[in-house]
């Protein structure tokens, strides 16, 4: 079935600091992609998502292109903040119903 | 703020017990999931809704649990008999449209812990 594996956390950076959080999926057909967060104390959302191969999703100054050739969806951020700090989830979602998650990955970001 | 809401927040249970969720999506969502989550884990599938039809459930859905939408609005998951293993954040999600991509927004979640 569908999956997705995501670099083992927690990761830790300084501020400014450059930011890459690997994804890999495996998927039958041509999924569509997502990144989610998780800010302590609150609900998964939605950081952004590509819907076809070679599409870049962007939100707050991340980033995350659809490689369909490497099965990836690497999330990017050129300087952190300490404010970043949260989980950050990789998902694919096939046929538009429901979203198959990773594991998460822990980013912690000191000033 | 009318995100999705879940009550309770937190539930402490004894083994065997039954347990009860509600999930309140956003209003005029036609659609509801629910995933679990346990710790160090990303969300697990469940099953969800479309209006008050339940059109999908995992088969990590035993027996023992059953989801409700009944007027396609709240919906409820409950869990009979509860073991150890359910302990876990139970996570709503709901989102709107019938076609393409719709954004699924997602509650705080009900963390159940069986003791």
């Amino acid at each position: 079935g569908d999956s997705v594996t995501q670099m083992e956390g927690p990761v830790t950076l300084s501020e400014e600091a450059f930011l890459t959080i690997n994804c890999t999926y495996t998927a039958t057909g041509y999924p569509s992609l997502f990144w989610y967060v998780q800010y302590p104390g609150e609900g998964l959302q939605l950081l952004l998502k590509a819907t076809k191969a070679d599409d870049k999703g962007s939100n707050k100054g991340f980033e995350a292109t659809y490689r369909k050739e490497t099965t990836s969806f690497h999330l990017e951020k050129g300087s952190v903040q300490v404010s970043d700090s949260a989980v950050y989830f990789c998902a694919l979602m096939e046929y538009g119903n429901k979203l198959v998650f990773g594991a998460g990955t822990i980013l912690r970001v000191k000033s | 703020d009318t995100g999705v809401s879940q009550d309770p927040r937190h539930k402490i249970t004894k083994r065997g017990q039954n347990v009860t969720f509600r999930c309140d999506p956003i209003s005029e969502h036609n659609r509801l999931y629910w995933y679990r989550q346990t710790l160090g884990q990303g969300p697990e599938f469940l099953t969800y809704f479309q209006n008050e039809a339940q059109l999908e459930k995992s088969r990590l859905l035993s027996d023992r649990f059953s989801a409700e939408r009944p007027k396609g609005s709240f919906s409820t998951l409950e869990i009979q008999r509860t073991e150890q293993g359910d302990s876990a954040m139970y996570l709503c999600a709901s989102s709107a449209g019938d076609r393409g991509l719709p954004e699924a927004f997602f509650g705080q979640g009900t963390r159940l812990t069986v003791v």
